[in-house]
C-alpha cells in the first residue's frame, strides 16, 4: 500500500493568497483527519470525516479554513485568504472504522510558509 | 490548561540508557492511550497502544497508564541512536467517534547519543 499521500510537500505563498492542500487516504479507510503542527501549539486536530461526511470541525481555527471530501479517495483543505500565522506543517491521516486499535496513519505532511 | 501536558524537552541521553517519557491529562473521559513516534520531517507513526489502565510491553518499549493519577509513561530500555525522534502521547475518549478524536501532547524531542 502506498500510504497516505499528500500534495504539495512544500508550499510557499504570499499573504492573502488562496492555498489548497490535497490528501489521498489509504484505500479502504473510513476516517480522514486533518491536523496542523507548530512548535508553539503542537499537533492539533482541525477536522475529521467519516465516510466522506464531516463529523467534527471544532478545531478549524476560523472561517478562512474549509475542508471537503468529495469521495473516499480525496480530500482538500483550503485556506482563503492565507495569513503568516497559518505557517505550519499540515498532516492528513486516515484510519479504519473496524479495527482492533484506533491507529491513525499519517501522511508526510505539507510544509506551508506564508510570507 | 491544556487537556494533555507533555514536557517538550529536549531530552538527551547516552546509548543504552533507560528513557522515561511522561504525560499528564485532565479529561477523565479518556480511555485510549497511545504513543506516537515522529522522525524529523516525517509524519507520526503509532508506537504503542493501551486501553484503560495497566502496562503493555513490546520489545524494548513499555507503556504504563495510571488513570487514578491521570498519568501515562513510556519507557525505552537499552536505548539506541535510532530511537532519536520526537515522542507524542495521544489520548481519546469512548464510543466509536470519541475513540477516533485524538488529543496529542506537545511531544518530547529525544536524542540518544552514541
Amino acid at each position: 500500500d502506498a500510504g497516505v499521500i499528500q500534495s504539495p510537500r512544500h508550499e510557499v505563498t504570499e499573504m492573502g493568497q488562496e492555498v489548497t492542500l490535497r490528501c489521498k487516504p489509504i484505500s479502504g479507510h473510513d476516517y480522514l483527519f486533518w491536523y496542523r503542527q507548530t512548535m508553539m501549539r503542537g499537533l492539533e486536530l482541525l477536522i475529521y470525516f467519516n465516510n466522506n461526511v464531516p463529523i467534527d470541525d471544532s478545531g478549524m481555527p476560523e472561517d478562512r479554513f474549509s475542508a471537503k471530501m468529495p469521495n473516499a479517495s480525496f480530500s482538500t483543505l483550503k485556506i482563503q485568504p492565507s495569513e503568516p500565522r497559518d505557517s505550519a506543517v499540515y498532516f492528513c491521516a486516515s484510519s479504519r472504522e473496524l479495527a482492533t486499535t484506533y491507529e491513525q496513519y499519517f501522511g508526510p505532511g505539507t510544509r506551508l510558509t506564508v510570507t | 490548561q491544556k487537556e494533555v501536558e507533555q514536557d517538550p524537552g529536549p531530552l538527551s541521553v547516552p546509548e543504552g540508557a533507560i528513557v522515561s517519557l511522561n504525560c499528564t491529562y485532565s479529561n477523565s473521559a479518556f480511555q485510549y492511550f497511545m504513543w506516537y513516534r515522529q522522525y524529523s520531517r516525517k509524519g507520526p507513526e503509532l508506537l504503542m497502544y493501551t486501553y484503560s489502565s495497566g502496562n503493555k510491553e513490546d520489545g524494548r518499549f513499555t507503556a504504563q497508564v495510571d488513570k487514578s493519577s491521570k498519568y501515562i509513561s513510556l519507557f525505552i530500555r537499552d536505548s539506541q541512536p535510532s530511537d532519536s525522534a520526537t515522542y507524542l502521547c495521544a489520548m481519546s475518549g469512548g464510543g466509536l467517534q470519541g475513540a477516533q478524536k485524538l488529543v496529542f501532547g506537545q511531544g518530547t524531542r529525544l536524542t540518544i547519543n552514541p
